[in-house]
């Protein structure tokens, strides 16, 4: 158990919806991270946040955006979702050290399946 | 794109064999980190080695980098089925991000 919780678990969603993904960060971490998992992929990032800012972000489009809170807990929004954002949505929680480069703790995931 | 490349892309170990899975990475790194993930729930951090490091240990985990040769390697000793799982690099630069891999998929027979 990392103390990562993330919701729903799984969704289901029609093309050119929107969805909103929750995160809750480790007590202690300061510092969320946004990954996508494609089935039979590694994670690509997203997106990061430190200390409600964004922090840092990967090559997905602007339709593709987040928020993080003064408690530290994350959401992630996906605009007009397209078949190719499902996938599995993962968050993980951390504390920036000076390397900015620590362990991450992982959530469970929300699986996300767009029809 | 991905920084890191695992090989092989699978694996099927006879519990208490060993278990070795390498992962090769494009640029200069900090620190390079392994990751458990079992049917495709949660990351699970498994062992950080830094750039300055060859080898670490913990528990039945043995990881060793070679940043000349821009390649790590784990080793699982005495598999257990617990261990059947897909097993990621990440490699951590100076920035905010982690890049992984596509994953090592690994299968112990009991």
């Amino acid at each position: 158990e990392t103390g990562v919780t993330q919701s729903p678990t799984h969704l289901i969603k029609t093309r050119g919806q929107q969805v909103t993904l929750r995160c809750s960060s480790q007590s202690g971490h300061n510092t969320v991270s946004w990954y996508q998992q494609a089935l039979g992929q590694g994670p690509q990032f997203i997106f990061q946040y430190y200390r409600e800012e964004e922090n840092g972000r990967g090559n997905f489009p602007p339709r593709f955006s987040g928020l993080q809170f003064p408690n530290y807990s994350s959401e992630l929004n996906v605009n007009a979702l397209e078949l190719d954002d499902s996938a599995l949505y993962l968050c993980a929680s951390s504390s920036l050290d000076r390397d900015h480069t620590g362990e991450l703790f992982f959530g469970e995931g929300s699986r996300l399946t767009v029809l | 794109s991905q920084q890191g490349e695992e090989d092989p892309q699978a694996l099927s170990i006879q519990e208490g064999e060993n278990a070795t899975m390498n992962c090769s990475y494009k640029t200069s790194i900090n620190n390079l980190q392994w990751y458990r993930q079992n049917s495709g729930r949660g990351l699970v951090h498994l062992i950080l080695i830094r750039s300055n490091e060859r080898e670490k240990h913990s528990g039945r985990l043995r990881v060793t980098l070679d940043t000349s040769k821009k390649s790590s390697s784990l080793l699982i000793t005495a598999s257990r089925a617990a261990d059947t799982a897909s097993y990621f690099c990440a490699t951590a630069t100076n920035d905010y991000k982690l890049s992984f891999g596509a994953g090592t998929t690994v299968t112990v027979r009991a």
